[in-house]
């Protein structure tokens, strides 16, 4: 089944620890995005990725990091999480330019403490 | 700037009656995409509906269908005989040819159908 996995689906945790959050996909898409969701903003992007190792900065970049090291797999880093990161967190991936649709992952709700 | 704008907070429906949740967008780009996503209160993304900006038909998918209207810069969702399980969060987003596939999304709507 083509499918974005993602990993932890709920986390809870204190301000400045370091944690991971990861996103898979099993499509072999070339692009991958992570977007954070907060009420009355929708969905924002905070990174996105062209292919193997090449990523670049979205809207709200501020506080995250990326690395896409293989295809499949584009994990976010939060090396000093503060309780403004609290969110809903999307992965998503597609194929190319040419495509009219984008599959997103289930969502990590994240909370900083 | 590449804008969306969905200006209805909530809407309710009652069941079985169609319902129209409002989206405008703001580009300058020629070639762009309008996308249509249902967000349940368990929290998935569920991809509705797309329309090309040089699609010359507005885009349906069973009861659901985009009335695009390009030069008002309209792509309005229309859900026919709702359902009680068409209760959710929609968001409306915009593709630009330029966006490195970056969705640019509307604040949401959120609709409630009523038995």
């Amino acid at each position: 089944e083509a499918q974005v996995t993602q990993n932890p689906r709920y986390l809870i945790t204190v301000t400045g620890k370091k944690l991971t959050v990861t996103c898979s996909q099993n499509m072999n898409h070339e692009y991958m995005s992570w977007y954070r969701q907060d009420p009355g903003l929708g969905l924002r992007q905070i990174y996105y990725s062209m292919n193997v190792e090449v990523t670049d900065k979205g809207d709200v970049p501020e506080g995250y990091k990326v690395s896409r090291k293989e295809k499949r797999n584009f994990p976010l880093i939060l090396e000093s999480p503060s309780p403004n990161q609290t969110s809903l967190y999307f992965c998503a991936s597609l194929p190319g330019l040419a495509t009219d649709t984008q599959y997103f992952g289930p969502g990590t709700r994240l909370t900083v403490l | 700037a590449q804008k969306i704008t969905q200006t209805q907070p909530g809407m309710f429906v009652q069941e079985k009656e169609a319902v129209t949740l409002d989206c405008t967008y703001d580009t300058s780009d020629q070639s762009y995409g309008l996308f249509w996503y249902k967000q349940p209160s368990s929290g998935e993304m569920i991809f509705l509906i797309y329309q090309g900006s040089y699609d010359e038909q507005n885009a349906t998918e069973g009861r659901y269908s985009l009335n695009f209207q390009k030069a008002r810069k309209s792509a309005n969702l229309v859900i026919s005989a709702s359902q009680l399980g068409d209760s959710a969060m929609y968001f409306c987003a915009m593709r630009s040819s330029g966006g490195y596939n970056k969705l640019i999304f509307g604040a949401g709507t959120r609709l409630a159908v009523h038995p």
